[in-house]
């Protein structure tokens, strides 16, 4: 079942704008992570945010958690056209959590 | 150097036939995982195994067919494709899959599998 769902499903800004995605869950998670993947290639972890946290930074990344909301959005400042990607929320369920569920993802299109 | 790499990165072939996929982690990390992305982005595990020990099976069809002869290696063997096969296969890989606590999942980059 699918576990996060990303909105929007695409988003097309530009250059040096700032880019807002978000992801619903929706049971109770420990943490939550966010992957970029470039077009042909595979996901790379780009930050991750515990349940006990409300925000997180890294970079450009800004990476908010609302826990009673059961949701999370990623914020990418000052955006380049490098950052042209799909986004992806994802979250190990409580149950086992040997594995982690992703959304369908957020296409994001930078145009310079 | 490639963490995770898996081989053919491109495969086209007609349904009925069996082919594989192979992957390899340099990571030393215990579990690796099959993933499967479909046309619409949507990725859903296939498989997880944990020092060669099967973990996670989420209902695919027999068909496919894990096999993992050390924890460095988990390939996937599919039998008498089918035109839903065609997809983009992640391997991945994890240390001792412990994602609750906060470790992160490496991905490789993926086999373009196309029936015909």
């Amino acid at each position: 079942s699918q576990q996060g769902e990303e909105d929007p499903q695409a988003l097309s800004i530009q250059e040096g704008e700032n880019a807002t995605m978000n992801c619903s869950y929706k049971t109770s998670i420990n943490n939550l992570q966010w992957y970029r993947q470039n077009s042909g290639r595979g996901l790379v972890h780009l930050i991750l945010i515990r349940s006990n946290e409300r925000e997180k930074h890294s970079g450009r990344l800004r990476v908010t958690l609302d826990t009673s909301k059961k949701s999370s959005s990623l914020l990418i400042t000052a955006s380049r056209a490098a950052d042209t990607a799909s986004y992806f929320c994802a979250t190990p369920p409580n149950q086992g959590a040997q594995k982690l569920v992703f959304g369908q993802g957020t296409r994001l299109t930078i145009n310079p | 150097d490639t963490a995770v790499s898996q081989t053919p990165k491109y495969l086209v072939t007609q349904m009925g036939n069996d082919k594989s996929i192979k992957c390899e982690q340099n990571l030393g990390h215990d579990t690796m995982y099959w993933y499967k992305q479909d046309s619409k982005k949507f990725l859903k595990i296939m498989f997880s195994y944990n020092n060669k020990e099967l973990i996670i099976n989420e209902t695919v069809p027999n068909r496919f067919s894990p096999k993992s002869p050390d924890k460095a290696h988990l390939n996937l063997h599919i039998n008498s494709l089918e035109l839903g096969d065609s997809a983009v296969y992640f391997c991945a890989s994890s240390p001792q899959g412990r994602l609750l606590s906060g470790n992160t999942i490496y991905f490789g980059e993926g086999s373009w599998l196309t029936v015909v």
